[in-house]
């Protein structure tokens, strides 16, 4: 049973680095590709970008502010997202995307807020 | 970048109905499409893989359907549950999203 997991600071300063783990069970991290999703209070879904056992791609919008890494000792990957300000203020997901299918799996979703 | 046209973002409909929700893409990504539906508080759940696929366990009234780059979700009888934020997601080229089509009552 796949199963991944969210953490990391809830609350963030303004300009400061804003990092998570998403902790994967059930599956390696070594295979299919584990992306990073967030979205704003009452707003919609915004890719991040994802990450693979062989290179990265990012949303471009992001792309000068965003590292996902992964970490397959743990069996976890990470997302970096550097001077953040409030508009960063998000739930952020962690999901397993199958080649040809899209994002079956889903973790619950953290919530980070970013303010001082 | 390729940009995803989702409509309407807001609809309205009873139970029974059918329901139809459209998602343009700005270039062609084949069959690369995803539907999402998510509820609220809820991680987004895969309904619909590769523009048509219906996945596991996903009731039979929901399906998909593509003319080019055009992309339709339709649920052919609308359920309580399925008051809900619907998705749609290309997976061709730097992946993205649509704006989101929030079906209430």
């Amino acid at each position: 049973q796949v199963q991944l997991q969210e953490s990391g600071p809830g609350l963030v300063k303004p300009s400061e680095t804003l990092s998570l783990t998403c902790t994967v069970s059930g599956v390696s991290v070594s295979t299919y590709y584990w992306s990073w999703i967030r979205q704003p209070p009452g707003k919609g879904l915004e890719f991040i970008g994802h990450t693979f056992n062989g290179g990265s791609m990012y949303n471009p919008a992001l792309t000068s502010r965003v590292t996902v890494t992964l970490d397959m000792s743990k069996n976890q990957f990470s997302l970096t997202l550097t001077s953040v300000t409030a508009d960063d203020t998000a739930v952020y997901y962690c999901a397993r995307h199958t080649y040809g299918v899209g994002l079956l799996y889903w973790g619950p979703g953290t919530l980070v807020t970013v303010s001082s | 970048d390729i940009q995803m046209t989702q409509s309407p973002s807001t609809l309205s409909a009873s139970v029974g109905d059918r329901v139809t929700i459209t998602c343009r893409a700005s270039q062609s990504i084949d069959s690369w499409l995803a539907w999402y539906q998510q509820k609220p508080g809820k991680a987004p759940q895969i309904l619909i893989s590769k523009a048509s696929n219906l996945e596991s366990g996903v009731p039979s009234r929901f399906s998909g359907s593509q003319s080019g780059t055009e992309f339709t979700l339709t649920i052919s009888s609308l359920q309580p549950d399925d008051f809900a934020t619907y998705y749609c997601q290309q997976y061709s080229n730097q992946w993205a999203f649509g704006q989101g089509t929030k079906v209430e009552i």
